[in-house]
């Protein structure tokens, strides 16, 4: 099993700008998320989904979109890139009751200038 | 609500000696606890949990934790530390029935000097 994988690994984007941080697992995990770790405040959610087609938002939601079309995929998109958005990226992904630990992906690093 | 709070950004310890990391909790209903640890430039790794029954649950690398629920605390231990137990440790927690809304402590960079 490859796990929690994770691309890009590092991105540099301008203010304004999109783009999609792309997260898989092949786990068949029912229950995948997006994190922001930035020093000193630990991860941060930032959308959850327990299942295809239903996804729903965590404490830091706004300025990205994210969808869940299969049981492996699970996008986040930045629609209009800041500073604040300057970050390293996680991916986890667990089965779905809360007694199970998450997997991480390796993460991603975006810079916003 | 639930929160998590590790006190101590930075834990130094010599080799060989016993290492904690403090964490404590505060979760409406009853508390499911994480421990992982973040080695640099890499993802989180799962150390271990605590869900119910014994209080003293035992994980990866010989990490060892202790749920005391009067004090709502989980404090991570290990009798022996070594230099690769160098990295970032956090704690998180989960109402048990929830909606899988994990919250995370700052963390603590734990240093083991040689």
């Amino acid at each position: 099993n490859a796990g929690v994988t994770q691309t890009p690994k590092f991105q540099v984007l301008k203010t304004g700008q999109s783009m999609t941080l792309q997260c898989a697992q092949d786990m068949n995990h029912e229950y995948m998320s997006w994190y922001r770790q930035d020093p000193g405040m630990g991860l941060r959610l930032i959308h959850y989904s327990v299942g295809a087609g239903i996804t729903d938002q965590g404490e830091v939601p706004n300025g990205y979109n994210v969808s869940r079309s299969t049981t492996e995929d699970f996008p986040l998109r930045l629609l209009s890139a800041a500073p604040s958005q300057t970050s390293v990226y996680f991916c986890a992904s667990s089965y779905r009751l809360a007694g199970y630990e998450q997997y991480f992906g390796p993460g991603t690093r975006l810079t916003v200038t | 609500a639930q929160s998590v709070a590790q006190p101590e950004d930075q834990v130094n310890v010599a080799e060989g000696n016993p290492l904690t990391v403090k964490c404590t909790y505060s979760v409406s209903g009853n508390p499911y606890l994480f421990w992982y640890v973040q080695y640099p430039n890499r993802g989180l790794q799962f150390l271990l949990k605590y869900i119910t029954g014994d209080n003293l649950v035992k994980g990866s690398y010989g990490f060892e934790a202790e749920f005391n629920k009067s004090q709502t605390s989980f404090h991570l231990k290990k009798p022996s530390a070594l230099v690769s137990d160098s990295a970032l440790y956090f704690c998180a927690v989960i109402r048990s029935g929830s909606a899988r809304q994990l919250t995370f402590g700052s963390g603590t960079q734990l240093t083991v000097l040689p």
